[in-house]
C-alpha cells in the first residue's frame, strides 16, 4: 500500500544551524506534499507545502524540495531558533485524492540554545 | 470560538462503556476528518466526510462509528473499545475543491482517550 517514510526520528541541532528532514513516498500518482509542526501538547499546523508542479518553495526561514523523479522531499530549516523545537510531520497525498493525506512517522526536532 | 474546537479535551473510560467525542469547525469548510494519533503510527486517517457524506473509511473497526450531521459538526461514537484503542484522537477541516488544489487541513486540540 501507500507509504511514507520520515528520516531522522529525532534530530539534534545547536541554535543558529539548519536542520533538514527528508521523507520519500511509494505513490508515483501524489501530487501534494505538505509539512505539520506540532509543538507539545499542542495540535499539528501547516507550515508549508509544495505541489508536484514546483521543485522548491521558500516562506523565509523555511524551505521545501521535492524530486518527482526519486519520489523524495526535504524541510530544511535555516537559521535554527530554539522556538523551532517540534516534531515536524510530511505527507503526501494518495492519487488525485483532494483530501486523503498519509503521514510520516514524525521528527522530533530539538534546537539546543 | 474559532477554529476547530474538540470535546471533552480528556476522556477515560472502561471496555463496556458508549461515549462520544464531538468536533465542530468554525470557519465554513466542508470537508471533516477523523484522526488517531498514537506512539505507533503518529497520524493516522480513520474518516473523511466531504459535503457530509463519507467518502473514505480506512478500514476502521467497526467499534468506532463517525457521523456528520451538518459540515459543521462531526462525531466519533466509541463502543466496546480496546486499550490499544487509547490515544489521541484529532479532528481536522479544509475546504474541499473537488478536481482542484488541495487545501490546509486545520486542526482540533484532540481527546486525550484512555481505555481501562
Amino acid at each position: 500500500g501507500e507509504n511514507v517514510e520520515q528520516h531522522p526520528s529525532t534530530l539534534s541541532v545547536q541554535e543558529g544551524d539548519s536542520a533538514v528532514i527528508k521523507c520519500t513516498y511509494s505513490d508515483s500518482a501524489s501530487n501534494y506534499f505538505p509539512w505539520y509542526k506540532q509543538e507539545l501538547g499542542k495540535r499539528p499546523q501547516l507550515i508549508i507545502d509544495i505541489r508536484s508542479n514546483v521543485g522548491e518553495k521558500k516562506d523565509q526561514r523555511i524551505a521545501v524540495t521535492l524530486n518527482k523523479t526519486a519520489k523524495h522531499f526535504s524541510l530544511h530549516i535555516t537559521e535554527t531558533q530554539p522556538e523551532d523545537s517540534a516534531v515536524y510531520f510530511c505527507a503526501a497525498s494518495i492519487g488525485d485524492s483532494s483530501y486523503k493525506l498519509i503521514f510520516g512517522s514524525g521528527t522530533r526536532l530539538l534546537v539546543r540554545p | 470560538e474559532t477554529g476547530v474546537t474538540q470535546t471533552p479535551r480528556h476522556l477515560v473510560m472502561g471496555m463496556t462503556n458508549k461515549k462520544s467525542l464531538k468536533c465542530e469547525q468554525h470557519l465554513g469548510h466542508n470537508a471533516m476528518y477523523w484522526y488517531k494519533q498514537s506512539a505507533k503510527k503518529p497520524l493516522e486517517l480513520m474518516f473523511v466526510y466531504s459535503l457530509e457524506e463519507r467518502v473514505e473509511n480506512n478500514s476502521v473497526p467497526s467499534r468506532f462509528s463517525p457521523e456528520c450531521p451538518n459540515s459543521s459538526h462531526l462525531f466519533l461514537h466509541l463502543h466496546t473499545l480496546q486499550p490499544e484503542d487509547s490515544a489521541l484522537y484529532l479532528c481536522a477541516s479544509s475546504q474541499d475543491q473537488m478536481g482542484a488544489s488541495y487545501n490546509e487541513q486545520f486542526f482540533g486540540p484532540g481527546t486525550r482517550l484512555t481505555v481501562l
